[in-house]
């Protein structure tokens, strides 16, 4: 069965620090791959997405993530962390051209002041 | 744009007890999604309607029924609740996901099964 996995569950981080949170995937065919954010008290947004091209994609809010297809991976990374960033992120996997995407268990960032 | 509506944000039931989520998109969106969300575990899909008047099942659709009323709402029925449909639900609605993966979200609704 496909799965999603989120190496961390809770990363508490300072401002300025930089940001890196693993995801891994098991499926070996064409992938689309997702990061979605949710802020405290708001619902989830997507942050950005890959589904073909340049394997480092951008996103909003100076988040980035790189698609490495060899390690099956989707990490997403931003250089400077600020505490309006404290929320669950999730990445999510659409493999094949069906209608489900399947979810990692999310991590919750706290940025401290 | 109010996006994707769910309503009610809150409700607790009793055991056996039935209830609807009720959900409703205005952006002319073909798909919308039912989802659970639990502590450590992400979200799991529960049922989905590819287009208006098709409904299929998700990864855990047992104890969950739905009704894609027309092209905007999309309902859930719980029959009989029980304490581990204690979640909270988001219902989702996109364009084909496999051709522009977004999918906009609802503010959740929080159920609590005692």
């Amino acid at each position: 069965a496909q799965s999603v996995s989120q190496h961390n569950h809770h990363v508490i981080l300072s401002e300025a620090a930089s940001l890196e949170l693993g995801c891994n995937y098991s499926y070996g065919g064409t992938v689309n791959l997702f990061w979605y954010v949710q802020y405290p008290g708001q619902h989830l947004q997507l942050l950005l997405k890959y589904f073909s091209g340049d394997p480092l994609v951008k996103g909003i809010k100076g988040f980035e993530a790189e698609f490495i297809k060899s390690k099956f991976s989707f990490n997403l990374r931003k250089p400077s962390v600020q505490w309006s960033d404290t929320a669950e992120y999730f990445c999510a996997v659409n493999a094949g051209s069906n209608y489900q995407l399947i979810w990692g268990a999310g991590t919750k960032l706290i940025i401290k002041p | 744009n109010a996006g994707v509506t769910q309503t009610p944000k809150f409700q607790v039931l009793k055991t056996g007890q039935s209830m609807t989520l009720q959900c409703a998109q205005d952006m002319n969106h073909n798909s919308m999604y039912w989802y659970r969300q639990d502590p450590g575990m992400g979200l799991r899909l529960i049922y989905y309607s590819a287009s208006e008047g098709t409904t299929d099942k998700g990864e855990v659709p047992n104890g969950y029924n739905v009704s894609r009323l027309n092209k905007r709402e999309f309902s859930l029925r719980l029959e009989s609740a029980a304490p581990s449909q204690t979640s909270v639900y988001f219902c989702a609605s996109s364009e084909n996901p496999a051709t522009t993966g977004e999918l906009f979200f609802g503010e959740g609704s929080r159920l609590t099964v005692l």
